[in-house]
């Protein structure tokens, strides 16, 4: 079973510095892609980037890199430049290899962002 | 842009009752998913439909049933709801095929059951 883990349930960061939010995955598959997310208090999930597991280069979206380490089954989320509007929670997903479209979410990561 | 409704942002109900939860999309998307997002578990998969009238069972099915007679609308079901149910429920909807194509997620129904 594909399985997805997020270690820090919560981080805090000055405004204007960059974080690194954890996860790393578990899969016998070769094919496979993985997510972030970000969930204001809102409550709507909101795509922030995607890597495949056979890109070469590690995404980039702005002020979001991906952090991909096959060999250590990790795919980091960095934020540079954090702003208060970062302040959310993060979940790291997985699409199942075999499962067509479904996705292994984590358990997710609170963010805050202090002045 | 892709949107993805709920048709109610905050809902009560007494255990016992039958509950519907609608989720509509207005992209064509193939796939469509119901989740529950708890607090410490994350999202975990309830129901998924590939089709019209098509579904598929997801990680935590039980207690919950699911309708897909239009391709823009999914409902999800509590037959007779529980306290234990009482949770986020997250309804998203997704092209169909593989890739990098993301799921895209409705602002969530907070459902409390007494």
């Amino acid at each position: 079973a594909q399985k997805i883990t997020q270690t820090q349930p919560g981080m805090f960061v000055q405004e204007k510095e960059a974080v690194t939010l954890d996860c790393t995955y578990d899969t016998s598959d070769p094919s496979y892609g993985l997510f972030w997310y970000k969930q204001p208090s809102s409550g709507e999930m909101i795509f922030l980037i995607y890597q495949g597991s056979y890109d070469q280069q590690n995404a980039t979206e702005g002020r979001y890199s991906l952090n991909f380490q096959k060999a250590r089954k990790s795919a980091n989320l960095v934020i540079s430049a954090s702003q208060l509007g970062d302040s959310a929670m993060y979940f790291c997903a997985m699409r199942r290899p075999r499962g067509g479209n479904k996705l292994t979410f984590g358990t997710g990561t609170q963010l805050k962002v202090e002045l | 842009d892709v949107k993805v409704t709920q048709s109610s942002r905050y809902l009560v109900k007494r255990t016992g009752e039958k509950v519907f939860l609608e989720c509509v999309q207005d992209m064509d998307h193939e796939n469509m998913f119901w989740y529950r997002q708890d607090p410490g578990l994350g999202l975990r998969l309830i129901y998924f439909s590939y089709d019209v009238k098509m579904k598929e069972k997801g990680d935590i099915p039980e207690g919950y049933s699911v309708s897909r007679e239009k391709k823009e609308r999914f409902s999800l079901i509590l037959e007779s709801a529980s306290t234990n149910q009482t949770s986020m429920y997250l309804c998203a909807s997704r092209r169909g095929g593989d890739g990098e194509e993301t799921q895209y997620f409705g602002p969530g129904t907070r459902l409390l059951v007494l």
